[in-house]
């Protein structure tokens, strides 16, 4: 099976613009889960969704959104770029929900965003 | 307070010596989870545990629910174990991370 797969692997915007992240789960699994992860504040949860439908949701502004699409695909999108969004953005993906809980999570190899 | 704290932030071992991450968390959780990140971001589960001990290979996850503390063992550690060992709690609708332990181990 392919693993987890995020596009793209690396972005560079300005402040302001938007970005949007993609992240294809291992088939068969239901729920993909996004992460942010810097060096000051390490990993944060942003948002699980399962079944095109967000169950879980971290402490992010609004400006952080994603959605899932009927193939389990995930997309996260940052509106108006601030600096402090410059990070690593990781997905996981699992098969049931309530991310984390009762199996293990298989992640990919991140979308390294720079936000100048 | 974080709600995941981890011990030592970093550590330098010699090839072959037994190492420890510790890991307490405060949240309630059934199970808690051990992950490796290697330097270029990609991070692969260890382990999930929720009660006692767990084996892979030379790596070992101990956990006490009751007491809210894990640990990872490395034994007869080598080169390529060099990564960030983080733990992580899932609550059931978050997911609490610990800073990472940053491992180097020397030949």
């Amino acid at each position: 099976k392919a693993g987890v797969t995020q596009t793209p692997r690396y972005l560079i915007k300005t402040r302001g613009q938007q970005v949007t992240l993609s992240c294809s789960p291992i088939s068969g699994h239901r729920s993909v889960s996004w992460y942010q992860q810097t060096p000051g504040q390490g990993l944060q949860f942003l948002f699980e969704y399962f079944s095109e439908t967000q169950r879980n949701k971290g402490n992010f502004p609004g400006r952080f959104s994603g959605r899932q699409f009927s193939n389990s695909r995930s997309e996260m999108n940052v509106s108006t770029l601030e600096l402090g969004d410059s990070a690593l953005y990781l997905c996981a993906s699992c098969e049931g929900h309530s991310v984390g809980v009762n199996e293990k999570l298989f992640f990919g190899s991140g979308t390294q965003l720079s936000v100048l | 307070k974080n709600e995941v704290e981890q011990s030592p932030q970093n550590l330098t071992a010699q090839e072959g010596e037994f190492i420890t991450i510790n890991c307490s968390y405060s949240v309630g959780i059934s199970a808690l989870h051990w992950l490796q990140q290697h330097p270029g971001g990609g991070i692969v589960s260890l382990f999930m545990l929720s009660s006692g001990k767990k084996k892979h290979g030379r790596l070992i996850a101990t956990i006490n629910i009751q007491e809210k503390h894990s640990s990872l063992h490395i034994t007869a550690s080598h080169p390529r174990d060099s990564a960030v060992y983080i733990c992580a709690a899932p609550t059931g609708n978050q997911f609490y991370f610990g800073t990472g332990t940053s491992l180097t181990v020397i030949p």
